[in-house]
């Protein structure tokens, strides 16, 4: 049982290039998150998936896009990175028992570095 | 909207004394509260949740925390810590009201001083 696994775990792009970061999930939890953590700012939520198939945006959703194609998946997708984006972005997931209440298990992030 | 406060970004601490981190959250409805901790790259695990009932909430490593609801905080404590505690904490809040977001304080610095 891997939990929250992250592909890659460290990147740098250049300004304007495109990529794609992978969150998988073994738990078979419904629910799946995508966060960036930057210095004194906490975690923000960028977009978040309730299953298969359904996205949803969070607090700072610009810039970037997501797909839930399989259930034990959620990709998150930067069309055009932009030093702002330079950020750890960490995946998570949850049961959708009890709403509001589950825990969240996170992955282990990754490093994006944007020149 | 929910928000969260941490007033202690950098909390240093020497070994085996008590420790207090503070959690002061503003909400118009009823919330569920969560204490995550994050140790050195690595990604966040949940401490200990709030949901309901006992004020007081014990959770791992020897944590535990009181929800005050008339002073709207969830500080975090423990009487003795150690080396291993040295971490990022993170104080959270969600709404009970229907499915939605969890906030995410800015943070807290743990270091244990040998």
């Amino acid at each position: 049982n891997a939990g929250v696994t992250q592909t890659p775990k460290f990147r740098v792009l250049k300004t304007g290039q495109s990529m794609t970061l992978l969150c998988a999930q073994d738990m078979n939890h419904e629910y799946m998150y995508w966060y960036r953590q930057d210095p004194g700012m906490g975690l923000r939520l960028i977009h978040y998936s309730v299953g298969e198939g359904t996205t949803a945006k969070g607090e700072v959703p610009d810039g970037y896009n997501v797909s839930r194609l399989k259930k034990q998946n959620f990709l998150l997708g930067l069309e055009s990175a932009a030093p702002s984006q330079t950020s750890v972005y960490f995946c998570a997931s949850s049961y959708s028992g009890l709403a509001g209440a589950e825990t969240q298990y996170f992955g282990p992030g990754t490093r994006l570095l944007v020149l | 909207a929910q928000s969260v406060t941490q007033l202690d970004s950098q909390v240093p601490v020497f070994e085996e004394a008590p420790v207090e981190l503070r959690c002061n959250y503003s909400s118009s409805v009823s919330v569920y509260l969560f204490w995550y901790v994050q140790y050195p790259n690595q990604g966040l695990q949940l401490l200990l949740k709030y949901l309901s009932g006992s004020t007081l909430v014990k959770g791992i490593n020897g944590f535990e925390a009181e929800f005050n609801k008339s002073q709207t905080s969830f500080h975090l404590r423990k009487p003795s810590v150690h080396i291993s505690d040295t971490a990022e904490y993170f104080c959270a809040v969600r709404r009970k009201t229907s499915y939605d977001k969890v906030i995410f304080g800015p943070g807290t610095s743990l270091s244990v001083i040998p």
